[in-house]
């Protein structure tokens, strides 16, 4: 069993158009991030969600909406899609904001905006 | 902001000790140090953390100096399947405390 599932795992689209990456984690875990990775590698945070609650969001535009339906789901909805905007996002769950530590990341999912 | 300072890259024979350094000279009291990795295309995992004292798991050490200003993962028997970017992050636990993962070390075992 895949402890956080991410989909899609590909997804290419136009410029502007609207999308999502659905995130789910199996880990009982009450924390849950969306980092993004772009094509330099560099690994950023983007959004932490804690019991459904927005607690960070990095400056982040406004196109992005992250939506946590309960504390296992933390979706991502971004609109108006632009070429910069192409990356691997990555989902990750931790048990507490700062107990133990350990993030548990899914497999990515690499977006293409064309 | 990535606090720590580490090479861009490093080789290390099959089956040998792969010693993977970090500095971390600003360092606060109450930071732990983490250690992930990054294998090709797959999402980060957790290898271990620390405060203060050496720790010990089933996949790596991470020896810390008594001044905390550094610390060195190491991986006992490197296999080709450690190849990975591997990040070194200070982090002090709490609320809104986030990991900020900087550029890593890119080791390759070699066979």
């Amino acid at each position: 069993d895949t402890a956080v599932s991410q989909t899609p795992k590909y997804l290419v689209t136009q410029m502007g158009n609207d999308k999502s990456i659905k995130c789910e984690q199996n880990l009982g875990h009450d924390t849950m991030y969306w980092y993004k990775q772009d094509s330099k590698k560099f690994l950023k945070i983007m959004f932490s969600y804690n019991n459904k609650e927005l607690i960070i969001n990095e400056t982040v535009p406004n196109r992005f909406s992250p939506k946590s339906p309960d504390k296992a789901h933390l979706n991502l909805h971004i609109n108006s899609l632009e070429l910069g905007d192409s990356a691997v996002y990555f989902c990750a769950s931790s048990l507490g904001q700062g107990a133990g530590g350990e993030l548990f990341f899914g497999e990515g999912s690499r977006l293409t905006v064309l | 902001d990535a606090k720590t300072t580490q090479p861009p890259s490093m080789d290390c024979a099959e089956g040998r000790a792969a010693n993977l350094p970090c500095n971390h000279s600003t360092i606060s009291g109450n930071e732990y140090v983490y250690w992930y990795r990054q294998i090709h295309s797959q999402g980060p995992q957790y290898i271990i953390h620390g405060l203060k004292n050496n720790e010990t798991n089933e996949m790596a050490s991470l020896i810390i100096t008594e001044d905390r200003k550094s610390s060195t993962l190491i991986l006992p028997h490197a296999t080709l399947r450690d190849t990975a970017v591997y990040y070194c992050i200070v982090r002090s636990r709490g609320a809104g405390n986030q990991f900020y993962f900087g550029t890593g070390t890119s080791l390759t075992v070699i066979p």
